[in-house]
């Protein structure tokens, strides 16, 4: 069964940069899309992007400015990087596989941002 | 504000029928399928409906999904009081190059 499990700190500062690792387990990483959506308290779901395993990318337009995702097949892993935060952009933050069609969702962590 | 419509509630007393709409747009639901996830209470996501009107494996079929033109529909039969949760409709929006959801429906059982 695969399962996919969040990773990286609970607070960030104002301005600094939001980091989690993606882990997958049960399965292996290629030949399948990896997404990382974000849902803020009490409100509903919002897509930051996607990417292949071979690397390729494609990203919300409204984030993709600040947003970066990377892969490591090497580690099983994928990433998620967003910066300059602010306060809107606290979070939960889940990783899930595939593009579309998510079936599988790792626990989500929530990610908070201040000061 | 999402990109696709859903009521904010609805409900239904237990054994009834409930059914959420959502609306959307010619360059997401309208070209492509919708997908359907049920959120229960501080849980992920689940995949409940994926290609307008498939049931992974595992979803009682008491949970059917439709859509028509721009709009799509959950249905579900026989409400029981574990089906109490937030549902969200989310499609393949062209515009975009990636998927777009709606702002969810809180379903209570009464």
């Amino acid at each position: 069964q695969v399962q996919l499990q969040e990773s990286g700190p609970g607070l960030v500062k104002p301005s600094e940069t939001l980091s989690l690792t993606c882990t997958v387990s049960g399965g292996s990483i290629s030949n399948y899309y990896w997404t990382w959506i974000r849902q803020p308290p009490g409100k509903g779901l919002e897509w930051i992007g996607f990417i292949y395993y071979s690397g390729s990318t494609s990203y919300n337009p409204s984030l993709k400015s600040r947003v970066t995702i990377s892969v490591d097949t090497s580690k099983n892993q994928f990433s998620l990087k967003l910066n300059s935060v602010t306060a809107a952009d606290t979070a939960v933050y889940y990783c899930a596989r595939g593009s579309s069609s998510l079936v599988y969702w790792g626990q989500g962590t929530l990610v908070a941002v201040s000061s | 504000q999402s990109v696709l419509t859903q009521p904010p509630s609805a409900s239904g007393t237990p054994g009834q029928r409930a059914i959420i709409s959502c609306s959307g747009s010619s360059s997401n639901i309208g070209s492509n399928t919708v997908n359907w996830y049920q959120q229960l209470p501080g849980t992920a996501p689940k995949l409940l409906i994926y290609s307008n009107n498939q049931r992974p494996s595992g979803v009682p079929d008491r949970f059917s999904g439709s859509k028509s033109g721009t709009s799509a529909s959950l249905a579900i039969s026989g409400l029981q009081s574990e089906d109490e949760a937030d549902y969200y409709c989310a499609a393949w929006d062209d515009s975009l190059n990636g998927p777009v959801f709606g702002g969810g429906t809180k379903l209570t059982v009464l």
